[in-house]
């Protein structure tokens, strides 16, 4: 089975400056990656996702994110956060596993909350 | 525009009064899922349907059931709900065009069971 550890449950970071969130995976097989941003009383909705290729893979809003697969990591990186990016952050995983199949289900970490001071 | 509309946005309710809340979505998705988000555990999945008619457990059914009778239609059904099922509910679809297909959310359903 598959987890997801977000060891960052909150992040403060000045208006303009840069954030990474961390996102650490395990799984016994090939797996697919993804970011789900959460703003206040919304559902979530997806900032990127990484299913093979290269493995710098740009989202929505300026966000992007790397999968380092010898470092089982996926982390959201942005050069520049504006107030507008208060919100949770959510790292999740789909496994290929033969037992997953036709269930799109996601495995989530617990989230980050990211906190722009301006 | 394309959505995921779950009903109600807020719930408040005592133990054992059954209860639904509802899930549908217009963008003609076979696969439909419902998660419950919770502080510290993150989003869990509860059962998913592929299909009409087609439904499976997730990872954590117990205390709920549901049903796929239409194929835009996914309620939720507490039979009897208990204080150890209050929480933030979230319906999604996917159209399960391969893994290329994102999964879009509802805005959740806030329960509270006293």
């Amino acid at each position: 089975a598959q987890s997801v550890t977000q060891l960052d449950s909150q992040v403060p970071v000045f208006e303009e400056a840069p954030v990474e969130l961390r996102c650490n995976y395990s799984s016994s097989v090939s797996v697919y990656l993804f970011w789900y941003v959460q703003y206040p009383n919304q559902g979530l909705q997806l900032l990127l996702k990484y299913l093979s290729g290269s493995t710098l893979v740009k989202g929505i809003n300026g966000f992007e994110a790397e999968f380092n697969k010898s470092q089982t990591s996926f982390h959201l990186r942005k050069p520049s956060v504006h107030i507008s990016d208060t919100a949770e952050y959510f790292c999740a995983v789909s496994d290929l596993t033969i037992s997953n199949f036709g269930n799109e289900k996601l495995t989530f970490g617990t989230g980050t909350r990211l906190t722009i001071i301006p | 525009e394309a959505q995921v509309t779950q009903n109600p946005r807020y719930l408040i309710t005592v133990t054992g009064k059954k209860l639904t809340v509802t899930c549908s979505q217009n963008m003609n998705h076979e696969y439909m899922s419902w998660y419950r988000q919770d502080p510290g555990l993150g989003l869990r999945q509860i059962y998913y349907s592929m299909n009409v008619e087609v439904t499976d457990k997730g990872d954590v059914p117990e205390g709920y059931k549901v049903s796929r009778k239409e194929k835009r239609n996914f309620p939720l059904i507490l039979e009897s709900p208990s204080p150890n099922q209050t929480s933030l509910y979230f319906c999604a679809s996917s159209s399960r065009q391969g893994r290329n297909s994102p999964l879009h959310f509802g805005n959740g359903t806030r329960l509270t069971v006293t």
